[in-house]
């Protein structure tokens, strides 16, 4: 099992261009989250996904939209990408109800955003 | 609303001596807690968690924590830290009744002298 993958793994943006980044997971898991992690500031939620088709916003969602169409794959995007938007953004996975909480972590991916 | 508090950002050991990492959550009802590790350049990894029973979670590679729940703390502690414990670590909480939302704290960087 590869786990949890995610592309790219590094970007460069200029303002207001457009991207997506792609998250998969092989393990079946029903739960899928985005958090971008700052330093000082730890990780914070960004969107997260209890199931195929389902989305919904976490503690900094403004400027990022997410989409779940298939159960092991889970898009982060940014329409216009903002300087602020710089920033290592990682993707979890977790089984769901009855092992709430244990979350896999992706790789990351490094965004820069000029 | 969940929060959870990391007093410190950086703490500087040698080797062999004794580890504690403050971690205290404010949060109105059941939570689950969790220690996460972040290993220089990899991604985050459970290093324990607590969900009920016994307060005293002991979790990989020797580290422990205590669910203190009048003190809305839940405290990493190992008696005897490594080189390779260089690593930053997340507190993170979760309420019961929070769609698996999980909120870290802002982590604390742990570096050890040889």
């Amino acid at each position: 099992n590869a786990g949890v993958t995610q592309t790219p793994k590094f970007r460069v943006l200029k303002t207001g261009q457009s991207m997506t980044l792609l998250c998969a997971q092989d393990m079946n898991h029903e739960y899928m989250y985005w958090y971008r992690q700052d330093p000082g500031m730890g990780l914070r939620l960004i969107h997260y996904s209890v199931g195929e088709g389902t989305t919904a916003k976490g503690e900094v969602p403004d400027g990022y939209n997410v989409s779940r169409l298939k159960k092991q794959n889970f898009l982060l995007g940014l329409e216009s990408a903002a300087p602020s938007q710089t920033s290592v953004y990682f993707c979890a996975s977790s089984p769901g109800r009855g092992r709430p909480g244990t979350q896999y972590f992706g790789p990351g991916t490094r965004l820069l955003v000029l | 609303a969940q929060s959870v508090s990391q007093h410190n950002h950086h703490v500087i050991l040698s080797e062999a001596a004794s580890l504690e990492l403050g971690c205290n959550y404010s949060y109105g009802g059941t939570v689950n807690l969790f220690w996460y590790v972040q290993y220089p350049g990899q991604h985050l990894q459970l290093l324990l968690k607590y969900f009920s029973g016994d307060p005293l979670v002991k979790g990989i590679k020797g580290f422990e924590a205590e669910f203190i729940k009048s003190k809305f703390s839940f405290n990493l502690r190992k008696p005897s830290v490594q080189w390779s414990d260089t690593a930053e670590y997340f507190c993170a909480v979760m309420g019961y009744s929070s769609a698996s939302k999980i909120i870290f704290g802002s982590g604390t960087r742990l570096s050890i002298r040889p």
